[in-house]
């Protein structure tokens, strides 16, 4: 199964209220991403798990968390959403770097 | 970091081959260039990678010039099911971040 799987596909949130997304891999991949995408720009990369080392993007560093408990399982965690929060968000893994990455259908947020 | 550059819509007919041009300028020896297609309401899909010369797989050509500094990805006989953004990629220094182009958005005419 080479699939990566997120959960829910559509989800809508109030402003000011935690979001929490899901996301699984079987592959047995060492690396998990999280991206965001809005329409007409490229997915940005909000961080990524390296086995249990967690790196973020500095612009990102304080507006999402996220959390691997095991190596098949990833979420991304937004405290507080904001309007400026809805966006697809795209997770994805690869067995390690220069390696191809596998992306999920993605989960689409809206916030109201 | 290598940013790429990619014109952003390209048109074509059915059973024609397509191709989409990628800048990268300031590729470093470290890094190789993936494309990827995304259609709508889903995940991005890997096409192909490569690092010099030619690279061919069941969907795809590509081609990189001797300088690294250009690559295009040949589609053969597109189909309306090959409509998509496709994106030019390089890894990132830390070799784990892609960075992404604008992407081209390919339109497919019957």
């Amino acid at each position: 199964d080479t699939t990566v799987k997120q959960n829910p596909r559509y989800k809508l949130a109030r402003v000011g209220k935690p979001v929490n997304l899901i996301c699984s891999q079987t592959m047995n991949h060492d690396t998990m991403y999280w991206y965001q995408k809005k329409p007409n720009q490229a997915p940005k990369l909000l961080l990524f798990y390296y086995d249990k080392i967690l790196n973020r993007e500095a612009d990102t560093f304080e507006k999402f968390q996220s959390s691997r408990p095991n190596n098949s399982f990833c979420s991304l965690y937004i405290g507080s959403a904001g309007l400026e929060y809805s966006a697809m968000y795209l997770c994805a893994s690869s067995r390690t770097a220069n390696t191809e990455v596998f992306f999920g259908k993605g989960t689409r947020l809206t916030v109201v | 970091l290598a940013k790429t550059t990619q014109p952003p819509s390209m048109e074509a007919y059915e059973g024609q081959e397509v191709n989409v041009s990628c800048s990268h300028t300031n590729i470093a020896t470290s890094e190789y260039i993936y494309w990827y297609r995304q259609v709508p309401h889903q995940g991005p899909q890997f096409i192909i990678q490569g690092y010099k010369d030619y690279v061919v797989n069941e969907v795809a050509s590509l081609f990189i010039s001797a300088d690294r500094k250009l690559s295009t990805l040949s589609l053969p006989w597109v189909s309306l099911r090959d409509a998509a953004v496709y994106y030019c990629i390089v890894t990132g220094d830390s070799n784990y971040q892609l960075i992404w182009g604008s992407g081209t958005k390919l339109i497919i005419k019957p």
